[in-house]
């Protein structure tokens, strides 16, 4: 079956724009979850999805940052005002936690690059 | 606060030598932990899940152990082939929260 898919896979801005990530996670996978890597460092949680409960925006760097999911399904990551220090790969994971299996499956990722 | 190292940062061998790659973790108490895979300018392969109940899990050439009272993970690859060459990720999962914390990787590379 199909995949994570994330879109756009790249995405070039300049400082101050506003930009949308758009993720579909695999059809019937409950939660889903947000994470950036950074040039140099590590894979960093943002922000996690699951069925009707509030989000866990707990890994959110700032306000400009924000992200939400309609219909229990695509999700969508809105950066505000952005600034160089955003560039990074954003990855989008979902899992289907409802039968236990916690395993997080990966999208491509989305390059952003703020100039 | 979970932390997640991995041993070494970069690693080089020939093809079909077995090699080690090691994960160490802070907080032995995890849910569960992951090892991925990364290509370049591509996204996270999964390779193996363990269970915080378990001690090992197998698939192919690829074996990770799992020792949560010392903290630590290892995968095992044997019989290496060039295209085993990537960034290896070890990511765990606490045991109150959901999300992975990561180490920074290591990056494998197999010369034919």
């Amino acid at each position: 079956g199909a995949g994570v898919s994330q879109s756009p896979s790249n995405k070039v801005t300049e400082k101050g724009k506003d930009v949308e990530l758009r993720c579909d996670p695999i059809s019937g996978h409950t939660a889903l979850y947000w994470y950036r890597q950074s040039l140099g460092q590590g894979l960093e949680f943002l922000i996690y999805f699951q069925g009707n409960s509030a989000p866990d925006k707990s890994g959110l760097p700032s306000d400009r940052f924000s992200a939400e999911r309609t219909g229990g399904s695509v999700s969508t990551l809105t950066i505000q005002r952005t600034q160089q220090e955003d560039s990074a790969v954003y990855l989008c994971a979902s899992s289907d936690r409802d039968r236990g299996n916690h395993e997080q499956y990966f999208g491509p990722g989305t390059r952003l690059t703020v100039t | 606060k979970q932390e997640v190292t991995q041993i070494p940062a970069a690693l080089s061998v020939p093809e079909g030598e077995n090699l080690v790659l090691n994960c160490s973790f802070t907080d032995s108490a995890i849910y569960n932990l992951q090892w991925f895979r990364q290509d370049p300018g591509k996204g996270l392969t999964s390779l193996l899940l363990i269970q915080s109940s378990q001690r090992e899990q197998t698939s192919g050439r690829l074996n990770a152990s799992l020792d949560k009272s010392s903290g630590r993970s290892t995968l095992y690859i044997a019989a290496s082939q060039p295209g085993d060459s990537a960034t290896y990720l070890c990511a765990v999962r606490g045991g109150n929260n959901r999300k992975l914390i990561w180490g920074l990787g290591t990056s494998l590379a197999v010369n034919p």
